[in-house]
Parts: C-alpha cells; sequence; structure tokens
C-alpha cells in the first residue's frame, strides 16, 4: 500500500505555464486536500474535496483550481503559473467518516515558479 | 476564525533532555481536535499525537505528550529522553469540520 503519492517530486516551471499537480490515494478515503508550506507560514490550504463530486475553497484558493471525478486522484491545476505560487504542495487525505478524523500527507511536490 | 500561533520559531535541546514546544489557538467551536506533526528534512508529514477537545486527560504516546488546557487554548508539546532522531520541523495543528489549521511550526534541534 502506497498511501498518498504526489507527481512531481519537484518541478521548475517558467510563469505563465499552465501545470497540473498530482495527487493519489490507495486508502479509499473520502476527503483530500490540497495544502502550500512557505517558511514562517506553516501549511494553508488551497481547496478541499469531501467526497467524490464536490470540492471547495480554502484560506488561499486563488489561482489554483480542482477537481474530484473520483474518489483516488484530486489533482491541483495553475492555470497560469505566478512567482509567488513557488511553495511546496501538500496533498492530503482523511477518512471523512467523523467530523475529527486524522490525516495523512503526501510527501509533497516543490514547485518553482520563474 | 480559527487560528494557531506557535511562538517559538527554533528551540534546542541536549540529547536525552525534555523540551517543550508552545501551541495556542483560537475557535469558538467546542467540538474539535488538536493535532502535532513532525517534519524532518525529507519533508514527509508525521502525526505525532493528537488530543480529542472533550477529554481532559492529556494524550501521551510514548515519550511525547501533551499538557492540554483547553480554557486557556493551549497546547503544549513535551517530548522527554530527547533522541536525534527527533530533530525536526513541529507543527501544531487545530482540526474541526474537515479543516485543519495549522501554526508557523517550529524547528527543533537536537545537539548529541
Amino acid at each position: 500500500i502506497a498511501g498518498i503519492t504526489q507527481a512531481p517530486t519537484s518541478q521548475i516551471l517558467a510563469a505563465g505555464r499552465r501545470m497540473t499537480l498530482r495527487c493519489t490515494q490507495d486508502m479509499r478515503h473520502n476527503a483530500m486536500y490540497w495544502y502550500r508550506q512557505d517558511l514562517g507560514l506553516g501549511l494553508r490550504l488551497i481547496h478541499y474535496s469531501n467526497t467524490a463530486g464536490t470540492t471547495g475553497k480554502g484560506e488561499v484558493p486563488d489561482g489554483y483550481s480542482v477537481s474530484r471525478a473520483n474518489t483516488d486522484d484530486f489533482p491541483l491545476t495553475l492555470a497560469s503559473a505566478v512567482p509567488s505560487q513557488t511553495s511546496v504542495y501538500f496533498c492530503a487525505s482523511s477518512s471523512g467518516e467523523t467530523s475529527t478524523d486524522t490525516q495523512y500527507f503526501g510527501p509533497g511536490t516543490r514547485l518553482t515558479v520563474l | 476564525a480559527q487560528t494557531v500561533t506557535q511562538s517559538q520559531p527554533e528551540m534546542s535541546v541536549q540529547e536525552a533532555e525534555t523540551v517543550t514546544l508552545s501551541c495556542t489557538y483560537d475557535t469558538s467551536e467546542s467540538d474539535y481536535y488538536l493535532f502535532w506533526y513532525k517534519q524532518p528534512p525529507s519533508r514527509q508529514m508525521i502525526l505525532v499525537i493528537r488530543q480529542e477537545a472533550y477529554k481532559q486527560q492529556n494524550a501521551t504516546e510514548n515519550r511525547f505528550s501533551v499538557n492540554f488546557q483547553k480554557a486557556a487554548k493551549s497546547f503544549s508539546l513535551k517530548i522527554s529522553d530527547s533522541q536525534l532522531g527527533d530533530a525536526a520541523m513541529y507543527f501544531c495543528a487545530l482540526y474541526n469540520f474537515n479543516k485543519f489549521y495549522f501554526g508557523s511550526g517550529t524547528k527543533l534541534n537536537v545537539k548529541p
């Protein structure tokens, strides 16, 4: 069992380009999340999905979009990347069966926008 | 609004000694969970310990324990018998309504 996988591990991207970060979990978790981690700011929630077919905005959603076509996958898309989106991105999931679940995190994607 | 504050950006502890990391939070909810996550240089986020807000008893996991003061909205992490492998960033987090709110982290250095 892999848990949560993210791809790519790291990426350097030119400003204005479109980029999709991939996230897949094999735990059949209902809820999935995307965070960005910046020095001194901890992790900030970008978007989340409580179940397949639904998504919601987190603390810093601007410039990002997500989709949840099935239970396992939760891609994050940057339609037109900007340098301020340089960050480490973490995908996470939880079973979603209770309101107080533990989240499990993927290994992260380091994105640099030049 | 939910906020989590870690006022110690960096701390150091001697191997085998005890260290306490501080965390305060703010929420208007009565039902929530609190977590400590560890992030070593490998970048992986690892759950250290969790505390249910409705439980008065402090959670303990081996060398890790918390001091949960609900009225003061304080949730500190105590690491006993510190080991070199404990060196990492530690994040305090508040969870309710399917969302996590993280503090800015405390970098823990362990000196041999």
